[in-house]
């Protein structure tokens, strides 16, 4: 099963883009990458998912680079409410079960 | 979209009784569901896979007779913390897959406190 690394904690200004990195360097061709986020004690909100074509919807963007060894998440336009720790997590699949593996995640904090 | 339920959403039991949390999947039908637990400043670890139908598959090291799940419907599956302890005491959190949709719903969580 593929890991992510990702940095532990991250700050960023209000209003400006956020960028989180993640690395998942032993992914292998039919793995997905998904972030999800999780707000104070809430349980966690999917973002954005890919397989290696960039993509974008109303929440996110999120650039996978050509060898599918990293991606970054990117927030546009951070608000307060996008406080939260955010995980970048790889699909895993056994039999027909897919089961998702979250790692330590990056905590952001987004500052006014 | 898909919206997962769980209830309750907090709960405080005395050490040595039972708790039973519910996950319900309110717009689509589950098969596979999924219990995590997640401990103050941590991570979300995979508990156990809830098949309906069928025995769950519970990760190492879970205790299989402690932590009952039951998967008796496409849209409910229970989580039964038996003969809690202070140890137990966490935040438990379903998800489900709702095959129209992108990505895994996860509900609000539980937590549980064991005094």
């Amino acid at each position: 099963d593929a890991k992510t690394t990702q940095p532990p904690s991250m700050d960023c200004a209000e209003g400006r883009a956020a960028n989180l990195p993640c690395n998942h360097s032993t992914i292998s061709g039919n793995e997905y990458v998904y972030w999800y986020r999780q707000i104070h004690s809430q349980g966690p909100q999917y973002i954005i998912h890919g397989l290696k074509n960039n993509e974008t919807n109303e929440m996110a963007s999120l650039i996978i680079t050509e060898d599918r060894k990293s991606s970054t998440l990117i927030l546009p336009h951070a608000t307060l409410r996008d406080t939260a720790v955010y995980y970048c997590i790889v699909r895993v699949a056994r039999s027909n079960d897919y089961k998702l593996s979250f790692g330590a995640g990056t905590t952001v904090t987004v500052r006014a | 979209g898909a919206v997962v339920s769980q209830h309750p959403s907090w709960v405080i039991c005395k050490s040595g009784t039972s708790v039973k949390i519910e996950c319900r999947s309110l717009d689509f039908q589950a098969t596979t569901m999924f219990w995590y637990r997640q401990f103050p400043k941590q991570s979300l670890m995979l508990m156990a896979t809830s098949n309906e139908g069928s025995k769950a598959t519970y990760e190492q090291g879970v205790e299989k007779d402690k932590f009952l799940i039951n998967h008796a419907s496409l849209t409910l599956s229970t989580l039964t913390v038996t003969s809690a302890h202070p140890e137990d005491s966490s935040f438990y959190i379903c998800s489900a897959r709702d095959p129209g949709s992108v990505g895994y719903t996860f509900g609000s969580g539980t937590r549980l406190t064991v005094v």
